[in-house]
């Protein structure tokens, strides 16, 4: 079974651009979340979506925005871009609902803003 | 909300020894569940152990305990006879059910070193 994958692995952009993360989670999974870990701020939560709605929303400014698509696959945006931004955002799946079915994480796409 | 501390920023341990890692939490949610997760060199979040807030039994998973404590609010996660292979970094986090424990809340994190 495969696992969640998430690309691309590795982005530089630069201040003031957008970008689009992509997470594919595992097949059967309709539950994807997303984390961003820095080191100052560790591991923060970001958003759930779950069967193409916005489900839970952490506390992150309207800039970070995303969206899941019928088969589950969800992108996330980041449009003006802070040097703060520069993190490794993580997206995880899940079958909702049950923690004896926890989420399980992709290897994440790092951000490096210049 | 919710809130996870994890006291000890490092441990070290030696092979074939056990160590606890500390986790305390805190949450107004009546349900909810908390989890260890370990994070490696290579940054994959792998999942160790969870444990349902109404479970009256401690979990256990292999060589990984959690000593859930509820009314001290604690969770810490016990490994048994260490591996040089569980040298990583390790999180607690919980999330409340009614979030579909999709909403995970993390702690900062213990850094775990194994020597031989």
């Amino acid at each position: 079974k495969a696992g969640v994958t998430q690309t691309p692995r590795y982005l530089i952009k630069t201040r003031g651009q957008q970008v689009t993360l992509s997470c594919s989670p595992i097949s059967g999974h309709r539950s994807v979340s997303w984390y961003q870990q820095t080191p100052g701020q560790g591991l923060q939560f970001l958003f759930e979506y779950f069967s193409e709605t916005q489900r839970n929303k952490g506390n992150f400014p309207g800039r970070f925005s995303g969206r899941q698509f019928s088969n589950s696959r969800s992108e996330m945006n980041v449009s003006t871009l802070e040097l703060g931004d520069s993190a490794l955002y993580l997206c995880a799946s899940s079958l909702a609902g049950d923690p004896n079915q926890p989420q399980h994480f992709g290897d994440g796409t790092r951000l490096s803003i210049l | 909300a919710q809130k996870i501390t994890q006291t000890q920023p490092g441990m070290f341990v030696q092979e074939k020894e056990a160590v606890t890692l500390d986790c305390t939490y805190d949450t107004s949610d009546p349900s909810y569940g908390l989890f260890w997760y370990k994070q490696p060199s290579s940054g994959e979040m792998i999942f160790l152990i969870y444990q349902g807030s109404y479970d009256q039994q401690n979990a256990t998973e292999g060589r990984y305990s959690l000593n859930f404590q509820k009314a001290r609010k604690s969770a810490n996660l016990v490994i048994s006879a260490s591996q040089l292979g569980d040298s990583a970094m390790y999180f607690c986090a919980m999330s409340p059910m009614n979030s579909g424990y999709s909403t995970l809340t993390f702690g900062k994190g213990t850094m775990l070193l194994v020597s031989p």
